[in-house]
């Protein structure tokens, strides 16, 4: 079945402590993108990667990283995650080069909770 | 500045009818407009995509709209089920700030039967 698997799905943690969320997708688009929802302020991307090795900054990248090794995989890091990174984290893939002509696949999200 | 708005008050609407949802955008020139369905704890799920040059795309029971002159998009569901119950977004693609889509906050569409 074509997906996009987060883990975890619940994940809670205390200020400071570094932690990963991982994003994998079987099939095999080149875009991979992450988001945060929170109420009130919708969808927002943290960041995003055209390909192996390309990664770029969204609109909310501070206090994260990405990093794309391979092409399925695409992990978020939070080196030193604060309260106000609590949120509902959401990978999302797309196949070819970018979102313009092509629909984004989501995953079911990770909710993430930072104490 | 650039704004996606979509009505944020839900949509409550009785089973047969059709419900009707708007996305206005101010400062975008998007050449792509997408439509999502959000059910409560899961991903957004891809329903429409309608290019700049379309005036309307339909699937099944959904139909939405594009007017670059008003800067707005209409999303129609007919004949409306309970089934229909869920959150629905428009999203943008946004060219000149990089390869991504950009999302209204959702509208919220309750289907009572």
């Amino acid at each position: 079945e074509a997906q996009v698997t987060q883990n975890p799905r619940y994940l809670i943690t205390v200020t400071g402590k570094k932690l990963t969320v991982t994003c994998s997708q079987n099939m095999n688009h080149e875009y991979m993108s992450w988001y945060r929802q929170d109420p009130g302020l919708g969808l927002r991307q943290i960041y995003y990667s055209m390909n192996v090795e390309v990664t770029d900054k969204g609109d909310v990248p501070e206090g994260y990283k990405v990093s794309r090794k391979e092409k399925r995989n695409f992990p978020l890091i939070l080196e030193s995650p604060s309260p106000n990174q609590t949120s509902l984290y959401f990978c999302a893939s797309s196949p070819g080069q970018g979102v313009y002509n092509s629909p984004l696949h989501f995953g079911n999200g990770t909710r993430l909770t930072v104490t | 500045s650039q704004k996606i708005e979509q009505n944020s008050e839900a949509l409550n609407i009785q089973e047969g009818k059709t419900a009707t949802l708007t996305c206005n955008y101010t400062n975008y020139s998007p050449a792509y407009l997408q439509w999502y369905r959000q059910d409560p704890g899961r991903g957004p799920v891809f329903l429409l995509l309608i290019r700049e040059n379309e005036k309307e795309k339909r699937k099944e029971r959904l139909k939405v709209t594009f007017d670059t002159t008003l800067k707005q998009s209409l999303f129609h569901i007919t004949a409306s089920q309970p089934a229909d119950s869920a959150t629905y977004l428009c999203a943008l693609d946004v060219k000149a700030a990089g390869n991504k889509l950009t999302f209204g906050g959702g509208t919220r569409v309750l289907v009572k039967p």
